[in-house]
């Protein structure tokens, strides 16, 4: 069974870019989750998106943005990009099954990002 | 706001030993579940253990165990017989119910574990 894939793995940007990553989630998988982390910061809660609707979302600026496909592969999206955008951004997959509470996050390898 | 606080950033332990990774939280739920990951230098975030705060038993995953104070707001995890590939950084996570069914994880700083061999 394959795990939750991001592309790509490790990409370097300017200021003022913009940058959209891909996350790939486990087959069944129709939760998909973002977090950004940084060595400052630690890992922060982005976003969540569930059958293609954003249902959670993190304090983050509107330049960080997401959306979701009908095959539940996800992107996610960062404008006019800063210094501080510099981090590991990873993705993570649930079943997402209501009944069940909260379900098991299982990461991809995450998208290193650096912004000069 | 929930916090997580992992009070130590490294800690190493000899082969073969124990080793106890604190945790401790604040949230005013009471229901909620909690966490530990592992990010392994090849940077894959792992699932250690999870525990359910409605289960008062302790979870256990073969040589990792937690000690739940609930009251206490404490989330300890107990590797034993450690081996070479626990080397990594562990984080331990709270989450509860954030409304239209969804669940964030909030995460703590993490702590460094070294395996000496």
């Amino acid at each position: 069974k394959a795990g939750v894939t991001q592309t790509p793995r490790y990409l370097i940007k300017t200021r003022g870019q913009q940058v959209t990553l891909s996350c790939s989630p486990i087959s069944g998988h129709r939760s998909v989750s973002w977090y950004q982390q940084t060595p400052g910061q630690g890992l922060q809660f982005l976003f969540e998106y569930f059958s293609e609707t954003q249902r959670n979302k993190g304090n983050f600026p509107g330049r960080f943005s997401g959306r979701q496909f009908s095959n539940s592969r996800s992107e996610m999206n960062v404008s006019t990009l800063e210094l501080g955008d510099s981090a590991l951004y990873l993705c993570a997959s649930s079943f997402a099954r209501v009944t069940s509470g909260a379900n098991v996050l299982t990461f991809g390898a995450g998208s290193r990002l650096t912004v000069l | 706001a929930q916090t997580v606080t992992q009070s130590q950033p490294e800690m190493s332990v000899q082969e073969a030993e124990t080793v106890t990774l604190s945790c401790t939280y604040d949230t005013s739920e009471s229901n909620y579940y909690l966490f530990w990951y592992k990010q392994p230098p090849s940077r894959q975030m792992i699932l250690v253990i999870r525990q359910e705060a409605y289960k008062q038993q302790n979870a256990t995953e073969n040589r990792f165990s937690v000690n739940f104070q609930k009251a206490a707001k404490s989330f300890s995890l107990k590797i034993s017989d450690s081996q070479l590939g626990d080397t990594a950084m562990y984080f331990c996570a709270f989450t509860s119910y954030s409304g239209a069914g969804s669940y964030q994880l909030t995460f703590g700083k993490g702590t460094k574990l070294s395996v000496i061999p």
